[in-house]
Order: structure tokens, then C-alpha cells, then sequence
């Protein structure tokens, strides 16, 4: 089976960095995705690791260790638009199956 | 850009009667997905399909039923709605190898059965 755990909620200041992690326990691993979900909305696609690392997109940056079980979601600047529930998603080995975790409520306050 | 719909944004039905509901993505994607999303347990699979007429059950396919006779669109079928079916439904679809593509959700209808 397949278990995906991160934080149900985190407060972070207008401006300041938030580091959302995410641990798993899958049959394999063929990566792990970073999605955005505003309240009311579909989720939106953030980011995608497969190879260890951190990738930089802009203002986010995702971080994988696959010996870990591991990954991060980093946010610079953060702006009020930014609170919102942030999901991890793995894909196990040989699955087309992404399975997602419960998410993390990200609320930015002023 | 991809764009998925979804037939209703609000739905709401009776418990014991027969739901549809419909996705239709525009981007020529070979896969689609049936997920519903919860309070306190996220986004679970309930069926997916990697081509026309193919499915394959998710984590959850109790109760429900799919159907893809044309490549843009995929439908889910509550036999017999009831209570526990309240949710909320999400579809995406995506192209290509499903592993390593990004998932394009729709936004969702929620679906209340009373």
C-alpha cells in the first residue's frame, strides 16, 4: 500500500518562507507531484520530482530524497494569495495510480 | 490551454436515485480520472481510464460505475445514490505516459444526496 503523511495545517506570515513536507511509504516510487488547491477550486500542478533534488520554479521550490522518503515544498515571498491547502501526490512503481495525500492548509496572515 | 468541465458545478438528488455525471477534457488526453474529495481524507481515486471503453477501478469503486465511449469524454454513474455519496468529484485528465504528466482537474461538482 501506499502512505502519504504531511501536516494538516500551517500559519506562515506575509513575506516570510514556509517549508510543507511530505513523507511517504509507497511500492516504488515513480514520482511525486506538488499541487495547489484554493478553497472551492481544483487543485492545480505546482511541481513534479523524480530524480533527487531540488527544483526552483519562481517564487516555489520542490525538494525530493528518495532514500528518505522525502520531499518539501518551499515558498519564498509569501503573498495572501498564496493560502491555500497544498497536496503531495506519489506514484508508486508500475501504477497509474497517483495517490495523494490529505493535504496541508496553508493560511497567510498579514 | 487544457481545459476540462465538468456537467454541473451543484448537484443536488435523492438517496436511491440514478446520478450522472460528466467530464469532458479538450486536449485529445488518452487518460481520465474519477476522484472524490473529502474533509480529513483527500483526493481518492474512484476509477480511471487509459483509453475509449477501458477502465480500471481505483480505491474506492464501490457504488459507482464509469463509462468512455468517446476519447474527450468520461462519465460517472451513482447506481443508487445514497448519503455517504455526498462529496465532492473531481475529474482530470491527462496525456501520455500517466506517470511523469501533469494531472488537469476539473472544478468539481459537488454533489449532495439527501
Amino acid at each position: 500500500g501506499q502512505n502519504i503523511d504531511q501536516p494538516t495545517e500551517m500559519t506562515a506570515t506575509e513575506g516570510a518562507i514556509v517549508q510543507i513536507n511530505c513523507t511517504y511509504q509507497t511500492s516504488g516510487f515513480n514520482g511525486l507531484f506538488w499541487y495547489q488547491q484554493h478553497a472551492g477550486e481544483a487543485p492545480t500542478f505546482l511541481s513534479y520530482n523524480v530524480l533527487d533534488g531540488l527544483e526552483e520554479k519562481g517564487r516555489f521550490s520542490s525538494f525530493l530524497s528518495r532514500s528518505k522518503g522525502y520531499s518539501y515544498l518551499l515558498l519564498k515571498e509569501l503573498q495572501m494569495k498564496d493560502s491555500a491547502s497544498y497536496l503531495c501526490a506519489v506514484f508508486g512503481a508500475g501504477s497509474y495510480q497517483l495517490t495523494f495525500g490529505k493535504g496541508t492548509k496553508l493560511s497567510v496572515i498579514p | 490551454d487544457v481545459k476540462v468541465t465538468q456537467s454541473s458545478r451543484y448537484l443536488v438528488k435523492r438517496t436511491g436515485e440514478k446520478v450522472f455525471l460528466e467530464c469532458v477534457q479538450d486536449m485529445d488526453h488518452e487518460n481520465m480520472f474519477w476522484y472524490r474529495q473529502d474533509p480529513g481524507l483527500g483526493l481518492r481515486l474512484i476509477y480511471f481510464s487509459y483509453d475509449v471503453k477501458m477502465k480500471e477501478k481505483g480505491d474506492i469503486p464501490e457504488g459507482y460505475s464509469v463509462s468512455r465511449e468517446k476519447k474527450e469524454r468520461f462519465s460517472l454513474i451513482l447506481e443508487s445514490a445514497s448519503t455517504n455519496q455526498t462529496s465532492m468529484y473531481l475529474c482530470a485528465s491527462t496525456q501520455g505516459a500517466v506517470t511523469g504528466n501533469e494531472q488537469f482537474f476539473g472544478p468539481g461538482t459537488r454533489l449532495t444526496v439527501l
